[in-house]
């Protein structure tokens, strides 16, 4: 069984501050672990994935995420937020392939808002 | 390549009425899979298609009946509708060329009232 916890549900920071979303997992099986954004009225995009080659994991506009296992932790973050990075994340964990077929476990979401 | 489409992208449907969600992707691949996302709870799993032929119960399937016509199709229908149902529904596909850590591609959603 895998769960996802996701510390806040709403996060708020300054353009150019740094962003920290907290994802924290519960996996009987080594895990896959994926952050996804969310912008209003729209599906989710991929922002970046834990493939275990690194544990430091870079994803699309210029976010970050490592993977500590040690703490269960797969914090994302990026050094300097930016108006556009308004939105929902989701941290998702999966225990790949075979019987279990991809499938997806989410936590609740975390709403980041930028302030000018 | 238009990915993962969804139709309709807005329903409004009374208690007790039927309608079927449709979701197309045209990518070739393998699994399929729905979702719904309701405030603060993230999105939970319907029911999934792990191959052309195939579909399972996920985490949330009372309610729910699925077909996967094709491999580019899987649709989701709600025999008669609760005010429960009232949520955003996602489709998505997930590639299986690299294994065991391949990205699920979502649709734009379609947002479900019933009232």
């Amino acid at each position: 069984a895998q769960s996802v916890t996701q510390l806040g549900s709403h996060v708020s920071v300054s353009e150019g501050a740094l962003v920290l979303l907290r994802c924290n997992y519960s996996s009987s099986v080594p895990p896959y672990l994926f952050w996804y954004v969310q912008y209003p009225n729209q599906g989710l995009q991929l922002l970046l994935k834990y493939t275990s080659a690194a544990t430091l994991v870079k994803g699309i506009n210029g976010f970050e995420a490592e993977f500590k296992k040690s703490e269960t932790s797969f914090h994302l973050t990026k050094p300097s937020a930016h108006m556009s990075d308004a939105a929902e994340y989701f941290c998702a964990v999966s225990a790949g392939g075979g019987t279990s077929y991809g499938k997806l476990t989410f936590g609740q979401g975390t709403i980041l808002t930028v302030h000018p | 390549n238009a990915g993962v489409t969804q139709t309709p992208k807005f329903q409004v449907l009374k208690t007790g009425q039927s309608m079927t969600l449709q979701c197309a992707q045209d990518m070739n691949h393998n699994s399929m899979y729905w979702y719904r996302q309701d405030p603060g709870m993230g999105l939970r799993l319907i029911y999934y298609s792990a191959s052309e032929g195939t579909t399972d119960k996920g985490e949330v399937p009372n309610g729910y009946n699925v077909s996967r016509l094709n491999k580019r199709e899987f649709s989701l229908r709600l025999e008669s509708a609760a005010p429960s149902q009232t949520s955003v529904y996602f489709c998505a596909s997930r590639e299986t060329l690299a294994g065991v850590t391949d990205t699920q591609y979502f649709g734009p959603g379609t947002r479900l009232t019933v009232l």
